[in-house]
C-alpha cells in the first residue's frame, strides 16, 4: 500500500509570492491534516479535512488555507509569503473508522522563503 | 484542551544503555497517546500508541511505553540503545472526541554514543 505522498519535496519562493502544496493520503484514508514544523515552534497544527470539509483549524493567519477533493487528496496554500513561513510542511492521513488517532505522515514539503 | 510536555530536549546515551524519554500529558478527556520518531529529512513514523487497552504498550524497534494515569505520564523506554535509534522523538496526545487534531510535544533528540 502506498504511503502518504507530498509534492513538491523542496521549493524556494520569495517574499510576497504564494505557494501550493499537495498531499495524497493513503488509499482509503479520508482524514487529512497538515502541520508546520520549524526549529523554534516545533510541530504546529494547521488544519484537518474530512470528506472535503474542514473539521479543525489551528491558530494560523488567513494566509494559510487548504482544501480537500472528493478523492481525499488535499492541497494547502500560503499566500503573501513571509520569511517566517519557511518550514517543513507535513501532511498526515488517518483512517477515520478505526478511531485510534494514529497519523500516517508524508515526508514533507520543505519551503524556503527568501 | 490537551497538552504534552517532553522533559529534556536532548538525551544522550551510550550504545547498549537504557533509553528513557519522558512525556507528561494533560487532557480534559480520556486521551489517546502516541510516540513518533523522525529521522532527518523525513516525516514522522509511529512507534507505538496507547488507546485505553493495556497500559504497557509495545512498539516497533524494541520500544515500549507505560501509561500511568495517576502520574499523567507516558514515558518511552528501550532496554538497549542502538546507533540506529538516534533520531528525534515526539510524544503526542489526541482526544478521542477530536479526531485529526493531535497535539505534539517539542520533541527530544536522542544521541547514541558508540
Amino acid at each position: 500500500k502506498a504511503g502518504v505522498t507530498q509534492t513538491p519535496r523542496y521549493l524556494i519562493k520569495t517574499r510576497g509570492q504564494q505557494v501550493t502544496l499537495s498531499c495524497s493520503p493513503i488509499s482509503g484514508h479520508r482524514s487529512v491534516s497538515w502541520y508546520q514544523q520549524t526549529p523554534g515552534q516545533g510541530l504546529q497544527f494547521l488544519f484537518e479535512y474530512f470528506s472535503e470539509t474542514q473539521r479543525n483549524k489551528g491558530n494560523f493567519p488567513g494566509r494559510f488555507s487548504g482544501r480537500q477533493f472528493s478523492n481525499s487528496r488535499s492541497e494547502m496554500n500560503v499566500s503573501t509569503l513571509e520569511l517566517g513561513d519557511s518550514a517543513l510542511y507535513l501532511c498526515a492521513s488517518s483512517l477515520e473508522q478505526a478511531n485510534t488517532g494514529e497519523l500516517f505522515f508524508g515526508e514533507g514539503s520543505r519551503l524556503t522563503v527568501l | 484542551a490537551q497538552s504534552v510536555t517532553q522533559l529534556g530536549s536532548h538525551v544522550s546515551v551510550s550504545e547498549g544503555a537504557l533509553v528513557l524519554l519522558r512525556c507528561n500529558y494533560s487532557s480534559s478527556v480520556p486521551p489517546y497517546l502516541f510516540w513518533y520518531v523522525q529521522y532527518p529529512n523525513q516525516g514522522l513514523q509511529l512507534l507505538l500508541k496507547y488507546t485505553s487497552a493495556a497500559t504497557l504498550v509495545k512498539g516497533i524497534n524494541g520500544f515500549e511505553a507505560e501509561f500511568k494515569k495517576s502520574e499523567t505520564s507516558f514515558h518511552l523506554t528501550k532496554p538497549s540503545a542502538h546507533m540506529s535509534d538516534a533520531a528525534e522523538y515526539f510524544c503526542a496526545v489526541r482526544a478521542n472526541t477530536n479526531a485529526g487534531k493531535s497535539t505534539f510535544g517539542d520533541g527530544t533528540t536522542l544521541t547514541v554514543k558508540p
